[in-house]
């Protein structure tokens, strides 16, 4: 299966602290994805990184990827507690569908 | 825009009764996703339409489940008989691709609980 693996399962911080969620998957890529989900409602598109790029910023979010590698990891920097929620990485192989991992719960304690 | 518009939000059923999901994607979209998630295999793709064509559906589980899309409009997804293991949430996303790239950002509706008893 080409589905990725998020790593930690579950990140607990305090607000202003950085968050690091990695994410690994196991065939080559077209692009990963970042996507983020709030108890309740749909997932919501972050950033999309292309298989070519290495490093992408999008306001406090920060994306690496490392196709030697297969993994990838996403910052957020001077977290906040409106950024609890679970984040999904998302992986594009060329023609084939999206597939997502299982998820980071990321927990910010004001 | 609106975004992507599921109906409805939330669905309690009886095992054995027929089970209709529905999805208005972002105008001008020209691919249609359905997405089953669950605590235990997380999100799953059920299907995807490609200007209004199902492309993949391996991930409908079994002949139980079907998807139509009878314009770009407009997507159902039905469950018949439901079976209380199909009780998840259902997301439905769309996206705009270019060159068949149908996978580019998707944008999620809300969802729709489902609850088969």
């Amino acid at each position: 299966s080409q589905q990725g693996e998020e790593d930690p399962q579950a990140l607990s911080i305090q607000e202003g602290e950085n968050a690091t969620m990695n994410c690994s998957y196991k065939t080559s890529i077209n692009n990963l994805q970042w996507y983020r989900q709030n108890s309740g409602r749909g997932l919501v598109h972050l950033i999309l990184i292309r298989s070519n790029e290495r490093e992408k910023h999008s306001g406090r979010l920060r994306v690496t990827l490392d196709t030697s590698k297969k993994s990838s990891s996403l910052l957020i920097t001077a977290s906040r507690a409106a950024d609890t929620a679970s984040y999904f990485c998302a992986q594009r192989a060329s023609g084939s569908r999206l597939t997502f991992g299982e998820g980071t719960q990321l927990t910010v304690n004001p | 825009d609106a975004g992507v518009i599921q109906s409805p939000r939330h669905e309690v059923t009886e095992m054995g009764q027929e089970v209709t999901l529905r999805c208005k994607p972002i105008s001008g979209h020209n691919s249609l996703f359905w997405y089953r998630q669950t605590m235990m295999r997380g999100l799953e793709l059920l299907i995807y339409f490609n200007n209004n064509v199902p492309i993949d559906d391996s991930g409908m589980p079994e002949d139980r489940f079907s998807a139509k899309m009878p314009n770009a409009s407009f997507s159902t997804l039905k469950i018949q008989p439901s079976e209380p293991r199909d009780s998840a949430v259902y997301f439905c996303a769309s996206s705009f691709g270019q060159g068949g790239a149908t996978n580019e950002k998707l944008f999620f509706g809300s969802g729709t609980q489902l609850s088969v008893l």
